[in-house]
């Protein structure tokens, strides 16, 4: 079993939908969550940052942190053309380890 | 504030040669990684530095990859002799403290012939 799982799709989704991203992970050690966003040819951009269980909210995007179920999503609100890119899931220990990736979910927003 | 750079960009070598990139994190960013990300997947820990110092290398391949960050700011990471499996994006990030999060450079891309 793999550390972070991540259905890395495609997904293709109309202009506006809500999509929903998700990962799963089995280390419960885990304490700090986070969504990058990569473009093609370019490095992981930070969307989201959450330290424990809970939601926290930016703009359109919603980040979920379920520790019991070890199980983390992310929401993106009225979806746009430019949100399309491959997001990747990633967790760390503490505030100062490595991260661990998932495989990356590559998102389509068609308009 | 300038960004996470990282040099070259694009690299093709043929199988047994070396190669080396470079990375300059933000100013200030006293924690280091090196990371690789092979074509559909999520990037890996290759190592990781605290100032000049190695703090994780349990996952890079000593016989052929080495890395360095002397003055404790920008970083080289070597790769001899290169295997056809190396080819790969080298993500180089960085991190100012302890409730910081990781910055990334744009990477390298290796491709090996």
């Amino acid at each position: 079993q793999k550390e972070v799982e991540q259905d890395p799709g495609p997904l293709s989704v109309p202009e506006g939908a809500i999509v929903s991203l998700n990962c799963t992970y089995s280390n419960s050690a885990f304490q700090y969550f986070m969504w990058y966003r990569q473009y093609s040819r370019k490095g992981p951009e930070l969307l989201m940052y959450t330290y424990s269980s809970g939601n926290k909210e930016d703009g359109r995007f919603t980040a979920q942190v379920d520790k019991s179920s070890k199980y983390i999503s992310l929401f993106i609100r009225d979806s746009q053309p430019s949100d399309s890119a491959t997001y990747l899931c990633a967790m760390t220990f503490s505030g100062n380890t490595p991260l661990v990736f998932g495989k990356g979910t590559r998102l389509s927003v068609i308009a | 504030e300038a960004g996470v750079a990282q040099s070259p960009r694009y690299k093709i070598i043929e199988k047994r040669q070396s190669v080396a990139f470079w990375c300059n994190p933000i100013s200030g960013h006293a924690t280091l990684y090196w990371y690789q990300q092979i074509l559909g997947q999520g990037p890996k820990l290759l190592i990781q530095f605290q100032n000049n110092g190695v703090v994780d290398d349990s996952q890079l391949p000593k016989d052929r990859f080495s890395a360095e960050r002397l003055k404790g700011v920008d970083s080289t990471l070597k790769i001899q002799p290169a295997k056809l499996e190396d080819s790969a994006v080298y993500l180089c990030a960085g991190q100012g403290g302890a409730t910081d999060t990781q910055y990334f450079g744009p990477g390298t891309r290796l491709t090996v012939l």
